[in-house]
């Protein structure tokens, strides 16, 4: 079982929707939480970063952690053409990061 | 401030030959790490130095190795290259070891192996 499942999509929504991408992680000595943010040709960009349960925002983007369910969510508001892109969420424990294989964004203008 | 640079961006290699890729982290993050990236597989972890020394290590061959210099900079340098090292290599950077700070990366290097 790889340390973070992540649905690979793809994903393709309407521009202005609201954007749900979600992973789950197996072990229960979690530290920190991220979602990076991956255009073609390029590195990971980082979005979040997030130690706590709970809702963490930044601008369109919130991100959620439910440690008791193991479940990790990137909601993006307001979606725009620009954030069409992969997303890739991780974890770190064992003072390693581990890495979801990303979903693929595309948002339709 | 400039981010993670790597180089170079494309490399094109076959198959035995050996390749040594570059890093330059962020300016004052001690930590750089380096990654896999492949479509199947996703972002996989080689390994990590921290102060010139490696702190953490994946699980991928001997043939995989790196080393990091006093001023942070990391090489990265695979030896008898196969096919199945066609990949992006990613280079990331963060202040310190141990994951409580986040990582950076680079923009990577593509290798492909003929």
């Amino acid at each position: 079982q790889k340390e973070v499942e992540q649905d690979p999509g793809p994903l393709s929504v309407p521009e202005g929707a609201i954007v749900s991408l979600n992973c789950t992680y197996s072990n229960s000595a979690f530290q920190y939480f991220m979602w990076y943010r991956q255009y073609s040709r390029k590195g990971p960009e980082l979005l979040m970063y997030t130690y706590s349960s709970g809702n963490k925002e930044d601008g369109r983007f919130t991100a959620q952690v439910d440690k008791s369910s193991k479940y990790i969510s990137l909601f993006i508001r307001d979606s725009q053409p620009s954030d069409s892109a992969t997303y890739l969420c991780a974890r770190v424990g064992g003072n390693q990061f581990y890495f979801g294989t990303g979903t693929s964004l595309t948002v339709i203008p | 401030k400039a981010g993670v640079t790597q180089t170079p961006r494309y490399l094109i290699k076959t198959r035995g030959q050996q390749v040594t890729l570059s890093c330059s982290p962020i300016s004052g993050h001690r930590s750089v790490s380096w990654y896999q990236q492949t479509p199947g597989q996703g972002l996989q972890f080689l390994f990590e130095y921290f102060s010139e020394t490696q702190r953490n290590k994946g699980n991928f061959p001997g043939r995989f190795s790196g080393r990091q210099f006093s001023n942070s900079r990391s090489e990265m340098n695979v030896s008898t290259l196969e096919l199945g090292d066609s990949a992006l290599y990613l280079c990331a950077s963060s202040l310190g070891s141990g994951g409580n700070q986040p990582q950076h990366f680079g923009d990577g290097t593509r290798l492909s192996i003929l």
